[in-house]
This record gives structure tokens, sequence and C-alpha cells, in this order.
């Protein structure tokens, strides 16, 4: 069975555009969460869906936002891209929502914005 | 100010060896997690830590968690360079997932 797949690979962008990254999750799993991981870093907490509503929200601001859609996929789009934005975007799918579910991770998309 | 404080940063040691690696909050968890984290992939669960003072075995991994449930370590003996990776450790206070910094290991052949 497929794992969790990311798309792009890797994504170079300008300061102040905008970015789109897609997550699809494990067939049959109805929850995803993203990550951002700078480098030397943990993963740290951005949002949270499940069953296309927002579930959880971390520390970050309103560029941040995302949405899933009725297959369970889901995107995440920054606004007004930071060179602070340059970073490891994880994608995690579970079954059920929460932290206690176990988590399967994509391999992530390397956003480097110049 | 990290939630959860993983030391050491690094660790390179030679195949062989053994080596532990902590995770330190001042927070009480219900549970900890662990994973660990490959070049150009995401991080893999390795072991879900649950009741204070438990102590978990996963092949040559031993994983620990404090009795006040505050702390875990992760020892790992006769390392080999398959361990080599980033040891992530992650608890949920609330209703994230919080990560620490993790600890890079080196296990040179």
């Amino acid at each position: 069975d497929a794992g969790v797949t990311q798309s792009p690979t890797h994504l170079i962008k300008t300061r102040g555009q905008h970015v789109t990254l897609r997550c699809s999750p494990i067939s049959g799993h109805k929850s995803v969460s993203w990550y951002q991981q700078v480098l030397g870093q943990g993963p740290q907490f951005i949002f949270q869906y499940y069953e296309k509503e927002e579930r959880g929200r971390g520390n970050f601001p309103d560029r941040f936002s995302a949405r899933q859609f009725p297959n369970y996929s889901s995107e995440l789009n920054v606004n007004a891209l930071l060179l602070g934005d340059s970073a490891l975007y994880l994608c995690a799918s579970s079954d059920l929502p929460g932290p206690l579910y176990e988590q399967y991770f994509g391999p992530g998309t390397r956003l480097t914005v110049t | 100010t990290q939630l959860l404080e993983q030391s050491p940063q690094f660790l390179s040691i030679q195949e062989g060896e053994n080596l532990t690696v902590y995770c330190n909050s001042s927070s009480v968890f219900s549970s900890l997690q662990w994973y660990r984290q490959e070049p150009g992939e995401g991080p893999v669960l390795l072991v879900t830590v649950v009741t204070g003072g438990e102590v978990k075995k996963l092949k040559r991994l031993t994983f620990q968690f404090g009795d006040a449930r505050k702390d875990s370590s992760l020892h790992i003996t006769a390392a080999q360079p398959g361990d080599t990776g980033l040891y992530l450790c992650a608890g949920a206070p609330d209703y994230k997932l919080s990560f620490g910094a993790g600890t890079t290991v080196t296990v040179r052949a």
C-alpha cells in the first residue's frame, strides 16, 4: 500500500510569493496534520484536519492556511512568503484526529524562499 | 523555549559502541513517543511509552519513561551504521504533538 505522498518534493519561491503544498494520506486515513521543520529543529505543528474540518492550529500567522478535500487529501497554502518560511513541510496522516493516534509521515516538501 | 529538551544535540560513535539519548521536560506527559528521521524522509514512529517507569525494548533499542512522566531515554546497544539518523521525542500536553529538537546520531563503520 502507498504511504503518505507529498508534492512537490522541492520548491524554490521568491519572497512575497504564494505557495501551495499537497498531501495524499494513506488510504482509509481521514485525518491529516501539517508540520514545519526548520533545519536543526524538530517538526512544529501547523494544522490538523479531520473529516474536512480544522481540528487544531499551531502558533503560525494567518498567512498559513489549509484545507481538506472530500477524498481526505489536503493542501497547505502560505501567502506572502518570508525568508523564514524556508523549511521542510511534513504531512502526516492517521486514522483519527488527536496526537495519541499513530501518525504516518510523508517525505516532506523542501521549500526554499529566496 | 522548547517544551521537550533533548540531549546531546549531536552524537558520533563507532560501530559496536552503546549510546543513550535523553528527553526532558518540566511538564508531565500522559505518554511520550520516539521517532527516527533519516535524511530526505519523514519521521518514523519507533515506540510510545505510556506508564511512568515503563521500559520497552525494540531489538537493540531500549526506551524508558521516567517515574514522574517528565522524561525519557533511548539506549542503543551495539550500535550499527543503520542506526544513523535524527532521533526525536514527542509528547502531547494538549491537542497537538510537540517535538524536541532531536539528537543527530552518527554511527561510523
